[in-house]
């Protein structure tokens, strides 16, 4: 069965660094893009990037380039979004999601992690 | 990148009841990669469609999709009462990926 399972809920100031993970199970981890999604506060979805595993090939979509760092580590399965400086505005729920497609950048995705409650707050 | 309007934003139906709902892009979608997804409060999104009309792994044939090009619908025959929810369509044709503002359906 293939499993996303992310990282715990963060609760952090304005100003600071945070690295959040997704951990891929049940799949050939190194094989298929993974895209991150935020979803703001009683918003909706939007994709910030998408990384392969395989050779931390990653494309960041224009609003997100420069705001966020994502990654990976194709030994332990796991993909990770990091900031450098976090804002009040970047408290929003972060979901990894898999692309149904191996070795697709353009797919669709089915299998979400359950998602990482980012909070950031003074 | 592509925008993906969505309408309604709400819609009020009763359970057994067809919902119909729209998905339009602000440019053609390339071989229909159009997704959609259900999602319920205090849950990840779940995948319902790919390719505009294919249904995912269990989903239920009352979920059925169409469309081309710009215009796409969901249609959910029936309504049953874990149908309640907010609906994203999504696009994958061209990076990056992008997603609809979402539509609601909600009990009447």
């Amino acid at each position: 069965e293939v499993q996303l399972l992310q990282s715990g809920a963060e609760v952090k100031k304005p100003g600071e660094s945070l690295k959040i993970s997704c951990k891929g199970s049940g799949y050939s981890f190194n094989s298929y893009w993974i895209t991150w999604v935020r979803q703001m506060p009683g918003k909706g979805l939007e994709c910030m990037g998408i990384i392969y595993p395989g050779d931390s090939d990653t494309r960041y979509s224009p609003s997100f380039q420069g705001q966020v760092t994502i990654s990976a580590d194709k030994s332990i399965s796991t993909a990770f979004l990091q900031w450098g400086s976090l804002k009040a505005s970047d408290t929003a729920i972060y979901y990894c999601a898999r692309h149904a497609r191996m070795g697709a950048t353009l797919s669709y995705t089915d299998s979400w992690g359950q998602g990482t409650l980012v909070t950031v707050s003074s | 990148e592509i925008v993906l309007t969505q309408s309604p934003g709400t819609l009020s139906l009763s359970p057994g009841e067809r919902a119909t709902l729209s998905c339009r892009a602000s440019q053609s979608v390339s071989s229909s990669h159009l997704a959609w997804y259900q999602q319920k409060p205090g849950q990840a999104p779940r995948l319902l469609m790919y390719g505009a009309s294919s249904r995912a792994t269990g989903i239920p044939d009352r979920f059925s999709g169409s469309g081309s090009g710009t215009d796409f619908t969901l249609t959910i025959n029936r309504l049953e009462p874990e149908d309640f929810a907010m609906y994203y369509c999504q696009q994958y044709g061209s990076s990056p990926n992008t997603f609809g503002g979402g539509t609601k359906v909600e009990i009447k």
